[in-house]
C-alpha cells in the first residue's frame, strides 16, 4: 500500500496570499495524483488530476505540480471560499489511497 | 448532470451488516467508461477507499475490508450497493459513493455522503 503523507496538517494564511500544500508518497505513483477540496458537511470536490491538470470549472489560481513521490498544490490569491480541507489521492494501481488532509485556515 | 445519492440505515448494531445503496441519475451505470466506487471517512479523519465495481459487475476491494464486504450492481434501478459484515465501532463513518472515470481514474462525481453509526 502506498502511504500518502500531507504537510502541514494545518496551514494558516491570510486572504490574498499564496498557500502551498505538500503531499508525499511512500512509493512512486508517477503522475497519478489528484487533489480534492472538502468543505464542512460536503463531499470532496476534484480540483487537480494527473498531478497538474485542473478539473473542469476549477479557477486558475489552483495549480498542481510534482511527480513520483513529491507533489504540491499551490493556491494563489486566496479567496474566502478557498479555506477548507485539501486531500491528495494517489491512483497508481488498483489500491487507491488518500492523504490525511491539510486544513487551510484563515490567518 | 450526473448525481449520486447514498441511502441506507444510519444506525447499525455491532456484528450486524451495513448495507448502503447509491442511486445514480443523469447517466447510466452500464456505461463502460466508469467504475462505481465507495469511500468512507470517519469523523475528523481522512478518506479510505473501500472498493469499486465495473459495469460488468466485477469488483475490486480494499484488502483490509475484503473478507467482510461485497459490492453489486442493479442495472434495472441504476444503482450499486455495498454490504459490510460484522461491523464494529471502527466502521462508523460517513460513506460516500463516487464515480471513477476509467481513463483518468479520477473520482469526478460524489454523493453527499451517508453517516453510518455502529452502536448498540
Amino acid at each position: 500500500e502506498v502511504v500518502m503523507t500531507q504537510s502541514p496538517a494545518t496551514l494558516s494564511v491570510s486572504p490574498g496570499e499564496t498557500a502551498t500544500l505538500s503531499c508525499r508518497a511512500s512509493h512512486s505513483v508517477g503522475p497519478n495524483l489528484a487533489w480534492y477540496q472538502q468543505k464542512p458537511g460536503q463531499a470532496p470536490r476534484l480540483l487537480i488530476y494527473a498531478a497538474s491538470t485542473r478539473a473542469t470549472g476549477v479557477p486558475a489560481r489552483f495549480s498542481g505540480s510534482g511527480s513520483g513521490t513529491e507533489f504540491t498544490l499551490t493556491i494563489s490569491s486566496l479567496q474566502s471560499e478557498d479555506f477548507a480541507v485539501y486531500f491528495c489521492h494517489q491512483y497508481n494501481g488498483w489500491l487507491n489511497t488518500f492523504g490525511q488532509g491539510t486544513k487551510l485556515e484563515i490567518k | 448532470q450526473v448525481q449520486l445519492q447514498e441511502s441506507g440505515p444510519g444506525l447499525v448494531k455491532p456484528s450486524q451488516t451495513l448495507s448502503l445503496t447509491c442511486t445514480v441519475s443523469g447517466g447510466s451505470i452500464t456505461t463502460g467508461s466508469f467504475f462505481w466506487s465507495w469511500i468512507r471517512q470517519p469523523a475528523g479523519k481522512g478518506l479510505e477507499w473501500i472498493g469499486r465495481i465495473y459495469t460488468d459487475g466485477s469488483p475490486t476491494y480494499n484488502p483490509s475490508l475484503k473478507s467482510r464486504m461485497s459490492m453489486s450492481l442493479d442495472t434495472s434501478k441504476n444503482q450499486f450497493s455495498l454490504k459490510l459484515n460484522s461491523v464494529t465501532a471502527a466502521d462508523t463513518a460517513v460513506y460516500y459513493c463516487a464515480r471513477l472515470e476509467v481513463t483518468s481514474l479520477n473520482l469526478d462525481y460524489w454523493g453527499q455522503g451517508a453517516l453510518v453509526t455502529v452502536s448498540s
